[in-house]
Order: C-alpha cells, then sequence, then structure tokens
C-alpha cells in the first residue's frame, strides 16, 4: 500500500514571498505519478502540477515547480511570488502507473492550508 | 461550461436513515470516482466505475454503494448512515484510467449525520 505525507498542518506568508510545501511518500513501485492538487474554500479540488516518476527533470507550471527526489522519495511544491489567489488547501497525491490501465484512484496525503498574506 | 456537478451541495440525513448522493458530469468522461474526505484527514477513494465496470475499494465498507446508470450520472447511496459517516463526498471524473490523465472534481457534497 502507498502512503503520503505532508507534514505542515498550515503555513503562511506573505503576498509575493516563495513557499514550499513538503511532501514525503512510501512505495515499492517503481513506476507512478505525483500530483499536488488545490482546494480553494468552498470550490472544487484542481490540478496544480504532475510528475510522471520515470522522468528526472522536475515540472514546472508557470509560478509553481516541484523538486522531485525519487531516491528520498520525496516530492515538495515551491508557489514563487506567491498572491493572494494561491490561498487554498494543497494535497500530494500519488498514483500507480499501470499500462494495462488498471490504476486506481489517488493516494492523498491530509493537505497543508496555505494562507497568503497582503 | 463542462463541469461536474454535485447535489446537494449539503445534506442532513438521520442516523440509520438511507440517504443518496449524486454527481453529473458533462465532460463525456469514461471513470467517475467517489472519495471520503472526513475532517482534517486525507480523500480516501471509496470506489470507482470505469464505464460500466465497477471497482471497489478493499477497506470500503459495505454500507456504501454506488449505481451509474449511464454515462452522465453516478450516485453514492449510503444504506444507514452512521455518525462516522459524517464528511465531504467528492466526485470526480477523468477520460481513462491511469495518471496520464487528469481527474476534475466536483465541489462535493458535505453530509451531516444527526
Amino acid at each position: 500500500a502507498q502512503t503520503v505525507t505532508q507534514s505542515q498542518p498550515e503555513m503562511s506568508v506573505q503576498e509575493a514571498e516563495t513557499v514550499t510545501l513538503s511532501c514525503t511518500y512510501d512505495t515499492s513501485e517503481n513506476n507512478y505519478y505525483l500530483f499536488w492538487y488545490k482546494q480553494p474554500p468552498s470550490r472544487q479540488m484542481i490540478l496544480v502540477i504532475r510528475q510522471e516518476a520515470y522522468k528526472q527533470q522536475n515540472a514546472t507550471e508557470n509560478r509553481f515547480s516541484v523538486n522531485f527526489q525519487k531516491a528520498a522519495k520525496s516530492f515538495s511544491l515551491k508557489i514563487s511570488d506567491s498572491q493572494l489567489g494561491d490561498t487554498a488547501m494543497y494535497f500530494c497525491a500519488f498514483m500507480i502507473w499501470d499500462s494495462g490501465g488498471g490504476a486506481d484512484g489517488l493516494t492523498f496525503g491530509k493537505g497543508t492550508h496555505l494562507i497568503i498574506q497582503p | 461550461d463542462a463541469m461536474v456537478i454535485q447535489n446537494p451541495r449539503y445534506q442532513v440525513t438521520q442516523f440509520g436513515k438511507p440517504v443518496t448522493l449524486s454527481c453529473s458530469q458533462t465532460l463525456n468522461h469514461n471513470v467517475m470516482y467517489w472519495y471520503q474526505q472526513k475532517s482534517s484527514q486525507a480523500p480516501k477513494l471509496l470506489f470507482h466505475y470505469y464505464d460500466k465496470d465497477f471497482n471497489n475499494e478493499a477497506d470500503t465498507p459495505d454500507n456504501f454503494q454506488s449505481r451509474r446508470p449511464n454515462t452522465s450520472f453516478c450516485f453514492l447511496d449510503i444504506r444507514s448512515p452512521g455518525l462516522g459517516d459524517a464528511a465531504m463526498y467528492l466526485c470526480a471524473t477523468s477520460p481513462s484510467r491511469g495518471g496520464f490523465y487528469e481527474q476534475y472534481f466536483g465541489p462535493g457534497t458535505r453530509l451531516t449525520v444527526t
């Protein structure tokens, strides 16, 4: 079974600062996907960024980037130039890569509540 | 806009009284998922449908059932809700299974059991 751990229940930074959210995971699988999802207050969860485990290059999406350390089973999210709209719950998630299409759903961490202060 | 819709957003039911939560999607996705998110806990997968093929997680209680009458709709039935079933229930869809495909989430239904 896979587990995902987010050790920071809540973080608060000033607008325009850079913030890093931590995530570690445990799995015996070699091929998998890692994700960061954002859940704004009272709104649906949306995908922020995705990383394929077989790719060594860290994924980036505009102000969002990850630091993927496969050996350490670590997958942190860096948000640069943080904005008020980044205030949300952030979930780290894991999914096995199954070429047969039989993969199940996402395994989530408990989340980090990120607050961007004006 | 194409989206995942969950009704109602808030549902109150009595202990032991059956309740049904609804999810619909306009994305024409093959896969629909149900997750349970209790307060301060990680969302947890209950089950998913790949087209008409139902896939139950091993630790999902028998009290939870699901129906998918067509591509657009999926229902979560809780036969005899207990106080421990109070949670946010999230529906998600995906074009197909696997991490290559993004999951699109609905806003959730918050279930209260009195």
